[in-house]
């Protein structure tokens, strides 16, 4: 299962565009990257999936390059609600050994 | 739509004791996850159920079990608690179609 490599922490300001890059050099074919946001006490909440090129919902973005080795997820307009730990994962559940492992995840601090 | 419920809410044992944590899955879901996040730590995957069946287990020892019954909910069984075993349970679940998971707000365990 592929590792990801995210940085631990970030700073940010109220309105500005966030974006965090997470390294995964070891992702397979059929993995899907996958970016979970978590505030204290509180299960992870799914943001956004992607397989390659860029993909936007109503809440982010994701970038992935052709040769899929990293995804940069963007957070337009940051607000002090978006202060929270954000997950990369990369995974896939093709056979029965499938299982979500999660990193550290980075701290994203929004300040007024 | 019903989101992942997890019961109970705060769980107080004493060493050595067992504990029970039941999770209900979304509507439709089939599949259930179970994550340990210890206090100010990432989430660490404890065990994966699949239409009443064990798929794959994190690295815990026998004393962490579950299961998954035919209405697709799920118990996670500690047994002879530790200390260390005071965390945040989380459970997900995912449809067939997709790795999506969605996470329930978590039950706290504190050993003591």
């Amino acid at each position: 299962l592929a590792k990801t490599t995210q940085p631990i922490s970030m700073d940010s300001y109220e309105g500005q565009e966030v974006n965090i890059t997470c390294s995964h050099n070891n992702i397979a074919t059929n993995d899907y990257i996958t970016w979970y946001q978590q505030f204290p006490s509180q299960g992870p909440r799914f943001i956004i999936q992607g397989y390659k090129t860029k993909v936007t919902n109503e809440v982010a973005s994701l970038f992935i390059p052709a040769d899929r080795k990293s995804s940069t997820l963007s957070l337009p307009r940051v607000s002090l609600s978006d202060t929270a730990v954000y997950y990369c994962l990369v995974g896939g559940r093709m056979d029965s050994s499938y299982k979500l492992i999660f990193g550290s995840g980075t701290r994203l601090l929004v300040r007024p | 739509e019903a989101g992942v419920t997890q019961s109970p809410t705060h769980l107080i044992k004493t060493r050595g004791q067992q504990a029970t944590l039941r999770c209900s899955p979304i509507s439709g879901h089939t599949s259930v996850y179970w994550y340990q996040q210890a206090l100010g730590l990432g989430l660490q995957f404890l065990l994966w159920y699949d239409e009443g069946e064990e798929r794959n287990r994190g690295n815990f020892p026998p004393r962490f079990s579950g299961r998954q019954f035919p209405n697709y909910s799920s118990e996670l069984n500690v047994n002879a608690l530790e200390l260390e075993d005071s965390a945040l349970y989380l459970c997900a679940s995912s449809p067939l179609t997709t790795d999506t998971q969605y996470f329930g707000p978590g039950t706290r365990l504190t050993v003591l």
